[in-house]
């Protein structure tokens, strides 16, 4: 079955920097991977997600790219804020069947 | 639209007692699923429901139990509950092959003493 891999398990920056998490698969058949946020005591939520005919997608300061060669992808948050802090997840799937989640990136941003 | 309904949020369980945790959703979505939150693991995939009538294992089915009620509602059972399962518990919706997001329920905290 799937296994996903998240890096790095926490992250701190400081407001205005980039952050950067990443995210390998090993099933060569998923071609689903969203990214969720989850802040604290909240339910995890949809930020971005892309499929495997795409390379990259950008939403406003977020973007995910993948490498599907290497079956790794990532997301970047650019101008970060205190607001972005939260746990993100990252997961993989085969047609959004049965999404399976990596472990999640504690993001703390300092203002 | 309430979304995604769990219920109880909170729940204390002694070694060997029996629960069954409620999930509702009134988005008309065909698929449910049940996930477990646990420090450094992530989101784990208990049980899913495809399609009204069916339902299949995750990762990590061993000590529960699932029902697809209807349509709206997709039940979690513990028949002998263990410290091990000890967890925050999501209900997720979403549908079918249209889309791939899920619809996440608040949780349900659940401690196995």
């Amino acid at each position: 079955g799937e296994n996903v891999e998240q890096h790095p398990s926490t992250l701190s920056v400081q407001e205005g920097d980039s952050a950067v998490i990443k995210c390998t698969y090993s099933d060569s058949a998923s071609n689903y991977f969203p990214w969720y946020k989850q802040e604290l005591g909240k339910r995890p939520q949809l930020i971005i997600d892309i499929r495997s005919n795409v390379g990259e997608k950008k939403d406003q300061r977020i973007a995910v790219t993948l490498n599907k060669t290497a079956k790794h992808f990532s997301l970047h948050i650019t101008e970060t804020q205190p607001e972005d802090s939260a746990v993100y997840f990252c997961a993989a799937s085969k047609n959004t069947d049965k999404l399976i989640f990596g472990t999640g990136t504690r993001l703390q941003v300092f203002p | 639209n309430a979304g995604v309904t769990q219920t109880p949020k909170f729940q204390v369980l002694k070694t060997g007692q029996s629960m069954t945790l409620q999930c509702a959703q009134d988005m008309n979505h065909n698929s449910m699923y049940w996930y477990r939150q646990d420090p450094g693991m992530g989101l784990r995939l208990i049980y899913y429901s495809a399609s009204e009538g069916t339902t299949d294992k995750g990762e990590v089915p061993n000590g529960y139990n699932v029902s697809r009620l209807n349509k709206r509602e997709f039940s979690l059972r513990l028949e002998s509950a263990a410290p091990s399962q000890t967890s925050v518990y999501f209900c997720a919706s979403s549908v079918w092959r249209d889309t791939g997001e899920l619809f996440f329920g608040e949780g349900s905290r659940l401690t196995v003493l």
